[in-house]
């Protein structure tokens, strides 16, 4: 699996967009991009995926470069409650192995 | 619905101690998985399985560590002869079909004395 690189941390004030980034530039054609997070002593919560379009859900919207080597999530209104470590990964979804490989994460704190 | 379940969700265990930890899956996922993460780190794969086959298990760090799946339900990871080292939170997580989004439970975490 290609490896992602995110910065350490990053801060955002409460109620305006979180912008979080993503490198991934030796990712393959059939590589997806996951995004997780993880709030303290909770096991880590999906948030969203894409392969080439931009996604959107719920909890946030998932832009990928036309070239596909980096991402960003966006949390469009951040709450203290998105005070979490964000996981960017990559992950073949052809069948064969299935795991999930994390990197440390990047520490999101959401400050009112 | 009923999300990933673990238990228990604490456990202190002595140095040479087995322990035995659970995971009860979402109902109906076919994938089950077991990571483990250690204080300050990601998470990190242990083992994969596929109903009741163990498809992986590459990430098991030595032959104290044993997972089971044996109705393809519920899953149980056993530590033999703890290890200090061995402390961590270890985290089950499922997945509906092959391959798709996997769900994590709550983990357990594990301190060996």
């Amino acid at each position: 699996d290609a490896k992602t690189t995110q910065p350490t941390s990053m801060d955002c004030a409460e109620g305006r967009a979180a912008n979080l980034p993503c490198n991934h530039s030796t990712i393959s054609g059939n590589e997806y991009v996951y995004w997780y997070r993880q709030i303290h002593s909770q096991g880590p919560q999906y948030i969203i995926h894409g392969l080439k379009n931009n996604e959107t859900n719920e909890m946030a919207s998932l832009i990928i470069t036309e070239d596909r080597k980096s991402s960003t999530l966006i949390l469009p209104h951040a709450t203290l409650r998105d005070t979490a470590v964000y996981y960017c990964i990559v992950r073949v979804d052809q069948g064969g192995s299935e795991k999930l490989v994390f990197g440390k994460g990047m520490k999101l704190t959401v400050n009112p | 619905g009923a999300g990933v379940s673990q238990s228990p969700r604490y456990k202190v265990a002595k140095r040479g101690q087995d322990v035995a930890l659970r995971c009860d899956p979402i109902s109906g996922h076919v994938s089950l998985f077991w990571y483990q993460q250690a204080l300050g780190q990601g998470p990190e794969f242990l083992t994969y399985f596929q109903n009741e086959a163990q498809l992986d298990k590459s990430g098991l760090p030595s032959d104290r560590f044993f997972a089971e799946r044996p109705e393809g339900s519920v899953s149980t990871l056993k530590i033999q002869r703890t290890q200090q080292e061995d402390s961590a939170v270890y985290l089950c997580a499922s997945s509906p079909r092959v391959p798709d989004t996997q769900y994590f439970g709550p983990g357990t975490r594990l301190t060996v004395l």
